[in-house]
């Protein structure tokens, strides 16, 4: 057991450009979460896997964003056109089905920067 | 007002301390309550979650729920200054996932 990992850590982009990030969630873990957390907030829902079914999207997730878990495993979360707003830390969780959503297990993050 | 209100501090305690940290929520559906830690500029590590009211210790850590008073603590005994990091409580209901809600967190020092 790895752990959740997430690539890249840190990515600077410029307003307009189009960014895509990756989630590995731990193996035997068939939900997978995305967050979105900025300075000195706590981290807010955006969308959540299970397996290959996206099942809940956050009021936050605009058109501008779109996620996809392909074959039920790693995730990814794009954002189109970015603006600075974006400029936040994105945050990769998972769980068991059957276990309360109490029970996440995070990643590290990807810390995206807008110029 | 947020459905889950936390101090932001910071808290600036001497080792050894022990700790008290603490929401309120207004949510009475709420069933599942949790605390994680967070390092700088890491992802948030679960520490514990208790479901319904009562406590539950885990070494060092004790979480309390008092959903009457829809409030809950954290206690850390025998701080250490490792411990300074940020403490976010979350809480869910049934909707589908148990899709948490996080407090802004809160800032403890532990000064050695």
């Amino acid at each position: 057991d790895t752990g959740v990992s997430q690539d890249p850590r840190h990515k600077i982009t410029k307003r307009g450009q189009n960014v895509t990030f990756r989630c590995d969630p731990i193996s035997e873990h068939n939900r997978l979460y995305w967050y979105r957390q900025t300075l000195g907030q706590g981290p807010e829902f955006l969308t959540y896997f299970q397996n290959e079914a996206q099942l809940e999207k956050s009021r936050l997730l605009s058109d501008r964003f779109s996620a996809e878990r392909p074959k039920g495993s790693f995730s990814t979360l794009e954002i189109q056109r970015t603006e600075q707003g974006d400029s936040a830390m994105y945050l990769c969780a998972s769980s068991k089905k059957g276990l309360a959503g109490a029970e996440q297990y995070f990643g590290p993050g990807t810390r995206l920067t807008v110029t | 007002q947020k459905e889950v209100e936390q101090d932001p501090g910071p808290l600036s305690v001497p080792e050894g301390a022990i700790v008290s940290l603490n929401c309120t929520y207004s949510n009475s559906a709420f069933q599942y309550f949790m605390w994680y830690r967070q390092y700088s500029r890491k992802g948030p590590e679960l520490l514990m979650y208790t479901y319904s009211s009562g406590n539950k210790e885990d070494g060092r850590f004790t979480a309390q729920v008092d959903k009457s008073s829809k409030y809950i603590s954290l206690f850390i005994r025998d701080s250490q200054p490792s411990d300074s990091a940020t403490y976010l409580c979350a809480m869910s209901s049934f909707r589908g996932s148990y899709i948490p809600t996080f407090g802004r967190g809160t800032s403890l020092i532990v000064h050695p």
